[in-house]
């Protein structure tokens, strides 16, 4: 099983660009979740999907950052525009639990973003 | 909203000593009980996690955790650690209202010295 796969592993941007974070989930699973973590905050959950669908956007710090997941093996994150406060490693995690019903997250290898 | 209190931040210790972190939780309602261990520039991998059943858990690298309902208490031990142990180690708790959502202790550095 090739886990849950993200990319880009690092990215560096410049302030005001627009930067797009990538995850697969593990096939089968239905729920994704977005996570950001810094040394000041710690891990955060972001938002979190179930059967495609956003149940939990409360994390999201403001509308710069918004996230789509248009079918069950993709989802992405987007930051427009970014601004250096948005340095973190962001991950991405999946699990089969939904419905009231709780399941391991795995976790992918994180997304490194640099905001100068 | 469910909080988790890691009380070290960092816990140093010499290598084949015995350790313990510490994780509480503030719902005394049923809740699931989880370890993640992070290694450098990796993402979170599951130790062990309690759902039901007996209250000593055993996981992977010979970690276990007790779940103690009366001090919602979780915290994660090993006899006798390793080198390689050394990482940031997180508890996290779901429910009890939502159990798809995890919240996640602020982590304890575990330094093994040789």
């Amino acid at each position: 099983d090739a886990g849950v796969i993200q990319s880009p592993r690092h990215e560096v941007t410049e302030m005001g660009q627009e930067v797009t974070l990538r995850c697969k989930p593990i096939s089968g699973h239905n729920s994704l979740f977005w996570y950001r973590q810094t040394m000041m905050r710690g891990l955060e959950l972001l938002i979190y999907f179930n059967n495609n669908v956003p149940i939990d956007d409360s994390g999201m710090p403001e509308d710069r950052f918004s996230a789509k997941m248009p079918n069950a093996s993709f989802s992405t994150l987007k930051i427009q525009p970014s601004e250096p406060r948005d340095s973190a490693v962001y991950f991405c995690a999946s699990s089969s639990a939904g419905g009231g019903n709780t399941d391991t997250q795995y976790f992918g290898p994180g997304t490194r973003l640099t905001v100068l | 909203a469910q909080s988790v209190t890691q009380l070290d931040s960092q816990v140093p210790v010499f290598e084949e000593a015995p350790v313990e972190l510490r994780c509480n939780y503030s719902s005394s309602v049923s809740v699931y009980l989880f370890w993640y261990v992070q290694y450098p520039n990796q993402g979170l991998q599951l130790l062990l996690k309690y759902l039901s059943g007996s209250t000593l858990v055993k996981g992977i690298n010979g970690f276990e955790a007790e779940f103690n309902k009366s001090q919602t208490s979780f915290h994660l031990r090993k006899p006798s650690v390793h080198i390689s142990d050394t990482a940031e180690y997180f508890c996290a708790v779901s429910g009890p209202y939502n159990f798809n959502k995890f919240y996640f202790g602020s982590g304890t550095k575990l330094n093994v010295k040789p």
